[in-house]
């Protein structure tokens, strides 16, 4: 297993512009979950997928974000319009099955931090 | 509502010397339970999952405890070094799914190890 991926590390963009983060997960790993984090913060959830299909959204993730994962592999969020308060650690996180399966890890990736100026 | 409180919210101790950091749920039907260490600017890293069968579960020096009674958990950390500087995060499942694909996540334990 090479780990979960993400990608870009860092990005620091305009107010107003458009931004996508990768994510590459633990091959076969069938749930694929998105989070927000800010500084001394706990993860927030923002949704999450098992295989192609969405399952959930958060209401945090307002009809300026949206989640895909075409083929059941890799995923993409994408911001619209950023703002000063999307500025904030993006992570993703994958797992084989469902969280509440006994002894069931999940795996995250190191995070794309935003800056939006 | 599912939720999940840790405490204390930040420590600093010397290096060396152990700690114990808390959490207590809400979380039902419970499933699991998790620790993560997320260091400054990376991703959380497992440390440890924990059943309702299980009562503790060691990762070299840190050691999670589980009472499923009273809804606590903890995690110890024994002869702390510097590298144990983070967050600790406690994460817990419920059985049934549900929102959030049924993960609560608490906010963290900021741990400073001072040489």
């Amino acid at each position: 297993d090479t780990g979960v991926s993400q990608d870009p590390r860092h990005k620091i963009t305009k107010r107003g512009q458009n931004v996508t983060f990768r994510c590459d997960p633990i091959s076969e790993h069938n749930r694929l979950y998105w989070y927000r984090q800010t500084l001394g913060q706990g993860p927030e959830f923002l949704t999450y997928f098992q295989n192609e299909a969405q399952l959930e959204k958060s209401r945090l993730l307002s009809d300026r974000f949206s989640a895909e994962r075409p083929k059941g592999s890799f995923s993409t969020l994408e911001i619209q319009r950023t703002e000063q308060g999307d500025s904030a650690m993006y992570l993703c996180a994958s797992s084989p099955r469902a969280a509440g399966s006994s002894g069931n890890t999940i795996y995250f990736g190191e995070g794309s931090w935003l800056t939006v100026v | 509502k599912n939720q999940v409180e840790q405490s204390p919210q930040s420590l600093i101790i010397l290096e060396g010397k152990n700690c114990t950091l808390q959490c207590n749920y809400t979380v039902s039907p419970f499933s699991n339970l998790r620790w993560y260490k997320q260091d400054t600017g990376r991703g959380p890293v497992s440390l440890t999952i924990m059943t309702f069968s299980e009562n503790t579960k060691s990762n070299g020096r840190y050691t999670a405890t589980l009472d499923a009674d009273t809804k606590q958990s903890s995690l110890h950390i024994t002869a702390s070094q510097l590298s144990d500087s983070a967050s600790y995060i406690c994460v817990v499942s419920a059985m049934t799914g549900g929102g959030a694909d049924g993960l609560t996540f608490g906010k963290g334990t900021h741990l400073i190890i001072q040489p």
